[in-house]
Order: structure tokens, then sequence, then C-alpha cells
């Protein structure tokens, strides 16, 4: 089993719609959840953090953290062309560092 | 955040050789880390590096083969030794700052 799992996609979006994407975790000992994005032949770039149950809002962006269902979510709202990209769900362990990647959602916003 | 000049950005070399990326951070950081990123997947943790003590590998990555050092708070060495066309991917090296990593621009490698 995959220690964090997100659906590859790619997902289509018009502009100007929201966003989801999704990611599950296997660790229950997991307390912090990232979201990263990464453009085409780009580095990663953190976008979000959250590590408690509820939402979190940063601009348009809002993470959800479900601890109970290992689920964390991304959702960004009025998308636009510039947020096509690959966004990776990420999850630190335990209180430790090591963080472990989802394998990334891929967005397409179309315009 | 950091700035963090990774370098070289690409390089081709030849079966057998070896290759040394550089990482330089702006700021003084405990914790330096080493991924690998093969195309169109995920990041995989090779190292953890941390300035005064041996660096921390991940299952499946052994120091013989990707020797790593870590001389002051503010820059690391990653070698990718006798290279085989497997270990064509990017490198990238990232820093622990607040609650996330912040990653250099990555080292595009290929190996003929």
């Amino acid at each position: 089993q995959k220690e964090v799992e997100q659906n590859s996609g790619p997902l289509s979006v018009p502009e100007g719609a929201i966003a989801s994407l999704n990611c599950t975790y296997s660790d229950r000992g997991s307390q912090s959840f990232f979201w990263y994005r990464q453009y085409s032949g780009k580095s990663p770039e953190l976008i979000m953090f959250i590590y408690s149950n509820g939402d979190k809002e940063d601009g348009r962006f809002t993470a959800q953290l479900n601890k109970a269902s290992q689920y964390v979510s991304l959702l960004i709202r009025d998308s636009q062309p510039s947020d096509s990209a690959t966004y990776l769900c990420a999850v630190n362990s335990g209180g430790g560092f090591k963080t472990i990647f989802g394998a990334g959602t891929r967005l397409f916003v179309k315009a | 955040s950091a700035v963090i000049s990774q370098k070289p950005s690409r390089d081709i070399c030849q079966r057998g050789t070896s290759l040394t990326i550089q990482c330089q951070v702006d700021s003084q950081v405990t914790m330096m880390f080493w991924y690998r990123q093969q195309p169109g997947q995920s990041l995989t943790l090779i190292a953890t590096a941390n300035q005064g003590s041996e660096a921390t590998y991940e299952s499946g990555f052994v120091i013989d083969k990707f020797p790593i050092s870590r001389p002051n708070l503010t820059f690391s060495t990653l070698t990718v030794s006798n290279m085989s066309p497997e270990d064509s991917s990017i490198y990238l090296c990232s820093v622990q700052e607040g609650f996330g990593q912040y990653f250099g621009a990555g080292t595009r490698l290929s190996v003929l």
C-alpha cells in the first residue's frame, strides 16, 4: 500500500471553476500535511500546510484535513490557466522531518 | 524563505563516471535533504544531511553509491558514483524551513 495516494489525473477544469484535489495517507501518526505545486520542468514549491482537522484558507486555496478518514484535500477557487501544474500532497509522520510525497495530480485549467 | 542555489543545472555523463551536485543555501539550516525524481513521478528521498553527522540514507540508497558531504550549515554535496543509465533522473536538494521544505532548481542528469 502506498503511503500517500493521489489520483494522477489529469484533472481538467474550465477557467473560473473550483478544482478539487484529493489525497489519502496510510500512517495514522502523521501530523503535518502539505500541498506543493510543481510546474513542468521546475522544482516543487510549497503552497499550503495544515496540521489541524478542518479547513485552512489562503487566498484562492483551501486545504482540508480529516484525520479520522486520513484524507487531505486542496480546493482552488476561481481556477486560472496559470494554476495548471502538478500538485503534490506530502505528509510528515511522527514529529520527524521525513516527508513522504504522493505521486501528484496533474491539473489543467482550460481558458 | 531560503534561497537555494543548486548546480549544475544539467549534465550528460558517461557510464562509470561520477558527478558531484552542489547545493548552497543563503542562510544557515539544520536539515538538508536530497531527492530523486524520475520523469513523471514523485519525489523519492535519498538521504537527510545534517551538519556534523553522517547522512541518513533511505532504504534502497547506500553511501558508496551516493556519498554526501555537509561541511557547514549552508552547503551540501551529493555525488552520484559509478553511474549507469538507470541513474538518469532529476536530483533535488531541499531545506527544512518552518513547516515546509524549499527546493533547489534541480539537476537534470542523463547517463549515456
